[in-house]
């Protein structure tokens, strides 16, 4: 199947720095990109999908300010947490499906686990 | 919207036994139904779908899913487990004009030795 790699698979930083997380298709193009946020033992809850060349789409209860996505190219998209807080500590998991083929199964990243302190 | 229910948080069953997770959807017009399997601190990995036809379908690592119109039931299944099975199982369906996946709460799977 197709491959999206995330990086860091992990990151510390201290409250209140910011935290970009990648996600890339390493074998397609993807113009539209989701990212998800897990609590622990929890189901993943979408957070905003992002479109290449557009501005994201956030759901409800979402942040757009705190949580910042760039879609600049159509195999790569960013989400990078401004002022991080300890609560914002959580497994993040980028999605991306290959436009091309006009398949309707979603690829995942690896996840990052950030953790604020 | 389209929504899926998976009514266990955990299943247990022994290695070499035959293995179902269960998982019931709430879908409008044709479903799409997929299952994904998650091991510790790692993304998701997609098992099998069901767009149409045949309602058995064959999916990764010896999983299948039979898709059930009447019950609105999609159970993932194998015939003989793994201990190496042991992982977080998600069904999800697509919805929205950007197909974004909602998924189940999760099921936690344990093969014991």
């Amino acid at each position: 199947g197709a491959v999206v790699s995330q990086h860091p698979s992990w990151v510390i930083c201290k409250s209140g720095t910011s935290v970009k997380i990648e996600c890339r298709s390493l074998d397609f193009q993807a113009t539209t990109m989701f990212w998800y946020r897990q609590f622990p033992k929890q189901s993943l809850m979408l957070m905003a999908t992002s479109n290449e060349g557009s501005k994201a789409t956030y759901e409800q209860g979402v942040e757009k300010d705190k949580f910042l996505i760039n879609h600049a190219s159509l195999t790569l998209s960013t989400l990078t947490v401004t002022s991080a807080h300890p609560e914002d500590s959580s497994f993040y998991i980028c999605s991306a499906r290959d436009h091309g083929q006009g398949t309707t199964e979603a690829f995942f990243g690896q996840g990052t686990r950030l953790t604020v302190v | 919207a389209q929504s899926v229910a998976q009514p266990e948080d955990q299943v247990n069953v022994a290695e070499g036994n035959p293995l179902t997770v269960k998982c019931t959807y709430s879908v409008s017009g044709n479903p799409y139904l997929f299952w994904y399997v998650q091991y510790p601190n790692r993304g998701l990995q997609f098992l099998l779908k069901y767009i149409t036809g045949d309602n058995l379908v064959k999916g990764s690592y010896g999983f299948e899913a039979e898709f059930n119109k009447s019950q609105t039931s999609f159970h993932l299944k194998k015939p003989s487990a793994l201990v190496s099975d042991s992982a977080l199982y998600f069904c999800a369906v697509p919805q929205g004009s950007a197909r974004q996946l909602t998924f189940g709460s999760g099921t936690q799977l344990t093969v014991l030795p």
